[in-house]
């Protein structure tokens, strides 16, 4: 059973656009939801974090949204960069403190 | 070193050969976790410490896969008995909170059975 659902697979986007990855969840005992971006080669890096109590958080161009009575949450990337161009996984928190992460959204960003 | 490291880098193996994947965190950190990459994939919850204690084992796969961290620093994953399914990239990532929130990611170790 897949705990966090993220889509899209794939996402291409022109420099400047707006990139949108979309995740949901279905266990209520989650409490912490971040975004880590990957690039080839590396391991995951915590790129931003929401928590349950709160409805968007921004730094920068990374903007969270989360709707807590759906159990969705979303990143949106502001003017994106091909430096952005990385693959994208959101995550919850489960009661233990491990995460669970989705599939991956793997991002890329046309000059 | 600065951040978590992981040893090997790269590991070969042969179908039914044991393996031993280590993981150094940063220094100080309490909480530990082991995940499974496979290829174009999330990380997949193998299993998580704080200190020495191995709090949640749940998402190892078999009995062929075992994680220790007698010392509450220094972990090893092992895997007995090697087979293809489990080629892969191993994640190690350390947090300095009981209750993480950020969690730092190794390199990885990427092992591929033949």
């Amino acid at each position: 059973q897949q705990q966090v659902k993220q889509s899209p697979q794939s996402l291409i986007v022109q420099k400047g656009g707006i990139s949108i990855i979309n995740c949901a969840y279905e266990n209520t005992a989650f409490d912490y939801f971040p975004w880590y971006q990957q690039f080839p080669g590396k391991g995951p890096a915590l790129l931003i974090a929401i928590r349950p109590d709160v409805s968007e958080k921004k730094e920068g161009r990374f903007t969270i949204s989360f709707n807590k009575s759906a159990k969705q949450f979303s990143l949106h990337i502001m003017d994106s960069q091909p430096g952005d161009s990385a693959t994208y996984f959101c995550a919850a928190r489960g009661s233990q403190g491990n995460l669970i992460f989705g599939k991956g959204t793997k991002l890329s960003v046309k000059p | 070193g600065a951040g978590v490291s992981q040893s090997p880098r790269y590991k070969v193996a042969k179908r039914g050969q044991d393996v031993a994947l280590r993981c150094d965190p940063i220094s100080g950190h309490v909480s530990l976790f082991w995940y499974q990459q496979a290829l174009g994939q999330g990380p997949e919850f193998l299993t998580y410490f704080q200190n020495e204690a191995q709090l949640d084992k749940s998402g190892l796969p078999s009995d062929r896969f075992f994680a220790e961290r007698p010392e509450g620093s220094v972990s090893t994953l092992k895997i007995q008995r090697t087979q293809q399914e489990d080629s892969a990239v191993y994640l190690c990532a350390s947090s300095p909170f009981q209750f993480p929130t950020e969690a730092f990611f190794g390199q990885g170790t990427r092992l591929t059975v033949v």
